[in-house]
């Protein structure tokens, strides 16, 4: 069945280590996101891609990186430039041409720095 | 980024009892999509509308696309426990690939 997936589903980080987070589609969706959801805030767009080898920044991209090397791979790493980077993130992606198809999501990854 | 206006942000409710929540814009949207989030999971798709005035149910789920098409309701009727989590609704203009969303309603439902 396709679907994205995201590892792992529960991450530690010490401060100052940057750690990464992995997103994996098999759906041929074109266009990738990254989300962070913290408590009462809903979601908050951290970066997004509509192709390879491209990618935006979103409202809240201070402190990540990504890369799109490959179609199905949209991984973030959260650096120690990020001053409070413990949240829920979510993966999600969509077809080509516009997302009136919606989104489908990864089941996220707990980030917490311990 | 734009949000879209979506209430009640909470309800606490309980089994057997309907529950109405919906969003509101400032834009015109070409297709309205609500969401459910389990607890430590990612949304999943509920229903997607994508005609003005459109009323789709998805079992005891309803939503209506409203006839402005700046608002959109969901409706959910005889609540059950597994009911509970947060509603996200989602708008989208079509023309680019980013989606506009609400702040979600958290829906607890008391057994």
């Amino acid at each position: 069945d396709g679907g994205i997936t995201q590892s792992p589903k529960y991450l530690f980080r010490k401060e100052g280590q940057n750690v990464t987070l992995s997103c994996e589609q098999n759906l041929n969706h074109d266009a990738m996101y990254w989300y962070r959801q913290d408590p009462g805030q809903g979601l908050r767009l951290i970066y997004y891609s509509q192709i390879v080898n491209d990618f935006q920044k979103g409202d809240i991209a201070e402190g990540y990186s990504v890369s799109r090397e490959k179609k199905e791979s949209f991984p973030l790493t959260v650096t120690s430039a990020q001053k409070n980077p413990t949240a829920f993130y979510l993966c999600a992606s969509s077809v080509t041409g516009g997302s009136n198809y919606g989104y489908t999501f990864g089941s996220g990854t707990r980030l917490t720095v311990v | 980024g734009q949000q879209l206006n979506q209430s009640p942000q909470s309800m606490f409710i309980q089994e057997g009892e309907d529950v109405s929540m919906n969003c509101t814009s400032s834009s015109i949207f070409n297709t309205w999509l609500w969401y459910k989030q389990d607890p430590g999971e990612g949304p999943v798709l509920l229903i997607a509308l994508y005609k003005a005035g459109e009323l789709t149910s998805n079992g005891r789920l309803t939503a209506q696309f409203g006839i402005t098409r700046k608002d959109s309701f969901l409706n959910i009727s005889a609540s059950i426990p597994s009911d509970v989590g947060i509603y996200f609704c989602f708008g989208s203009g079509g023309s680019n690939y980013k989606l506009t969303f609400g702040k979600g309603t958290l829906l607890t439902v008391n057994p």
